[in-house]
């Protein structure tokens, strides 16, 4: 299957600091890609799509100013969790689709601590 | 927009025993619907998925079932082994997402399959 590639696999930083997650489609073009967000034992939450070479779609209640997004190319989209905060600690996983499948494939995840 | 529900939120079975997870969605005109087993700290990975125009659909020990006029779907697993262990999420993705893949995911059931 297509793989996704997700760095860091987990990130430490300090409060009030910006920290960048990249999301990689390694053997596809993606030109959507989805960002969401896992507490722990919960569910996957959509927090936006990631339009390439356009804004992204952000969801009801996501902060766009907080998480930015850039999707500058079609195998590349960032999220930038800015002046991060204790309450930003989670599971962050990026997902994109195959055009013309309908299967998703995710990445690994980035581990986010603010302390 | 969208919304998944999916029930029990944990599930404790006998290792050979069977176990269903259920899921209603409420967009009905969402066409697809995947189910994700994902392990501790890890990527979700897709083990099923049925669309729309198919009432079930079933890969070795595992099958799904779509009643789209009460628009809820179930995941059978039988002969459960205690790798089955692990949560599984079920998903939507309404249809009028569907040049993007945009998916809504259920609240998640912990698997428990017990030696």
């Amino acid at each position: 299957g297509a793989v996704v590639s997700q760095h860091p696999s987990w990130v430490i930083c300090k409060s009030g600091t910006s920290v960048k997650i990249e999301c990689r489609s390694l053997d596809f073009q993606a030109t959507t890609m989805f960002w969401y967000r896992q507490f722990p034992k919960q569910s996957l939450m959509l927090m936006a799509t990631s339009n390439e070479g356009s804004k992204a779609t952000y969801e009801q209640g996501v902060e766009k100013d907080k998480f930015l997004i850039n999707h500058a190319s079609l195998t590349l989209s960032t999220l930038t969790v800015t002046s991060a905060h204790p309450e930003d600690s989670s599971f962050y996983i990026c997902s994109a689709r195959v055009e013309g499948s309908t299967e998703a494939f995710f990445g690994q995840g980035t581990r986010l601590t603010v302390v | 927009g969208e919304n998944v529900e999916q029930h029990p939120s944990t599930l404790s079975v006998q290792e050979g025993d069977s176990a269903v997870i259920k899921c209603t969605y409420s967009d009905s005109a969402s066409n697809y619907f995947p189910w994700y087993k994902q392990e501790l700290g890890k990527r979700p990975q897709l083990i099923i998925d049925i669309r729309s125009n198919v009432g079930e659909k079933k890969d070795q020990r595992i099958a799904v079932t779509l009643n789209k006029t009460a628009k809820h779907f179930s995941l059978h697993i039988t002969e459960t082994q205690p790798e089955d262990s692990a949560v599984y999420f079920c998903a939507a993705r309404p249809s009028r997402e569907g040049n993007t893949g945009k998916l809504i995911f259920g609240q998640g059931t912990t698997l428990q399959v017990k030696p």
